[in-house]
């Protein structure tokens, strides 16, 4: 079975600024997706970003970047030029064997 | 964009009776789609996955005489709560996954959640 864990319950980060979020995951699999969402408090998953396990290139999506590492079963999100919309809960999640897997969540407070 | 509606948003029933849950894939048919339960301040579980004419696959723990669920067509599955209590309170979120998408990419469309409250 897959797990996956976010080590950090609550960030902070001043608008303007840059965030690093944490995920790591255990799998047996060679081949599965990974997946940061975000959820506003409307509750509505939104997909920041996704990376494929076989791309070696950490995928970027405009001030949304991942750091993956295969190896070490890492998959950590960094958020720059931080806004105030970007407040919300963001799960790290990994698909593999036909399912999604979430972490816990971290809590993402934008400091104005 | 692929957008997937649930219907009733919110729902309030009496302890004992029993509540459906609609969840439609709006502009693409959904090969699987999938239910999950998030309590207050918690992360999604899964409780099982259904595929268009065939029997849900139910996650170890969920009851499945409880939580029935039908995948009638591409685009609409539900969920009913049956005979609910106030231990199924919960916000329940559906996704699903688009049919005819890129082979090496998944993506799963989720709904904008049901939150029931049983009385």
């Amino acid at each position: 079975a897959q797990t996956v864990t976010q080590s950090q319950p609550e960030m902070s980060v001043q608008e303007a600024e840059t965030v690093t979020l944490s995920c790591t995951y255990d799998t047996s699999e060679s081949d599965y997706y990974l997946f940061w969402y975000k959820q506003p408090p409307s509750r509505q998953m939104i997909l920041v970003i996704r990376q494929e396990a076989y791309k070696q290139q950490n995928a970027t999506e405009n001030r949304f970047s991942v750091n993956f590492q295969k190896a070490a079963k890492s998959f950590s999100l960094k958020i720059s030029d931080s806004q105030l919309g970007d407040a919300a809960m963001y799960f790290c999640a990994f698909f593999g064997n036909e399912k999604l897997t979430f972490g816990t969540g971290t809590r993402l407070t934008i400091i104005p | 964009g692929a957008v997937v509606s649930q219907h009733p948003s919110w729902v309030i029933c009496k302890s004992g009776t029993s509540v459906k849950i609609e969840c439609r894939s709006l502009d693409f048919q959904a090969t699987t789609m999938f239910w999950y339960r998030q309590f207050p301040k918690q992360s999604l579980m899964l409780m099982a996955t259904s595929n268009e004419g065939s029997k849900a696959t139910y996650e170890q723990g969920v009851e499945k005489d409880k939580f029935l669920i039908n995948h009638a067509s591409l685009t609409l599955s539900t969920l009913t709560v049956t005979s609910a209590h106030p231990e199924d309170s919960s916000f329940y979120i559906c996704s699903a996954h688009r049919r005819g998408g890129l082979a090496d990419f998944y993506e799963q469309f989720f709904g904008p959640g049901t939150r029931l409250t049983v009385l």
